[in-house]
């Protein structure tokens, strides 16, 4: 079964300082991965995608994801944080099976940018 | 351009009482319809979707309920809502590689 894990709940940074915003996957074939955020009481945002092609992808706000194939994994990272970065972040994969394309989420990281 | 709506925006409903949430999509025609919840600390979880009218797939077993009346239109409902039915509620559309979600409702079951 596929799935996808973040394993941190919160991430706390200074406001200036890179950020990274773990999530690993596990899937039978090749992924297709996301990442979206969400404010308080909102509904999801999509930040950027990883199809096929670059490893690194380029994506909403500053935000860039690499993805390492051996690693099994899809950070999510800023050179810069701001404080209005501040929010939840989910990372998903989508279902190859009868959902076609559903995406699986993980459990979503918060991310606090403290200024 | 498409745009996706839910409403209502916050709903406090009595436990045992009925439900209905409605989403609307524009600006595109015959799209795949997904209903999820979030439970708080839980992240999303997948709860109906619809590839067509009629046509609705459930993946979780549960006491709520989705009907897609007509092609841009996706209703959840529950006849008698737990407690456990409280959280944030996302309506979505796909595009075959990228997933547009609604504003959300928020319910809370007293």
């Amino acid at each position: 079964a596929q799935s996808v894990a973040q394993p941190e709940d919160q991430v706390n940074v200074a406001e200036g300082n890179p950020l990274t915003v773990k999530c690993t996957y596990s899937v039978s074939g090749n992924p297709y991965l996301f990442w979206y955020v969400q404010y308080p009481n909102r509904g999801l945002q999509f930040l950027l995608k990883y199809i096929t092609g670059d490893n690194l992808v380029k994506g909403s706000y500053g935000f860039e994801a690499e993805f390492n194939k051996s690693q099994t994994s899809f950070h999510l990272k800023k050179p810069s944080a701001l404080v209005s970065d501040s929010a939840l972040y989910f990372c998903a994969v989508r279902d190859m099976g009868q959902a076609g394309t559903a995406l699986i989420f993980g459990k979503g990281t918060t991310l606090s940018v403290s200024s | 351009s498409q745009t996706i709506h839910q409403w209502p925006a916050t709903l406090v409903q009595p436990v045992g009482s009925p439900l209905s949430l409605e989403c609307t999509v524009e600006g595109t025609s015959n799209p795949n319809l997904y209903w999820y919840r979030q439970a708080a600390g839980r992240g999303l979880q997948l709860l109906f979707y619809s590839v067509g009218i009629g046509q609705i797939s459930s993946e979780v077993p549960q006491n709520l309920s989705a009907s897609r009346p007509q092609d841009r239109q996706f209703i959840l409902s529950s006849k008698k809502l737990l407690l456990s039915d409280s959280g944030f509620y996302l309506c979505a559309w796909a595009l075959p590689n990228e997933q547009f979600f609604g504003p959300g409702t928020r319910l809370t079951v007293l």
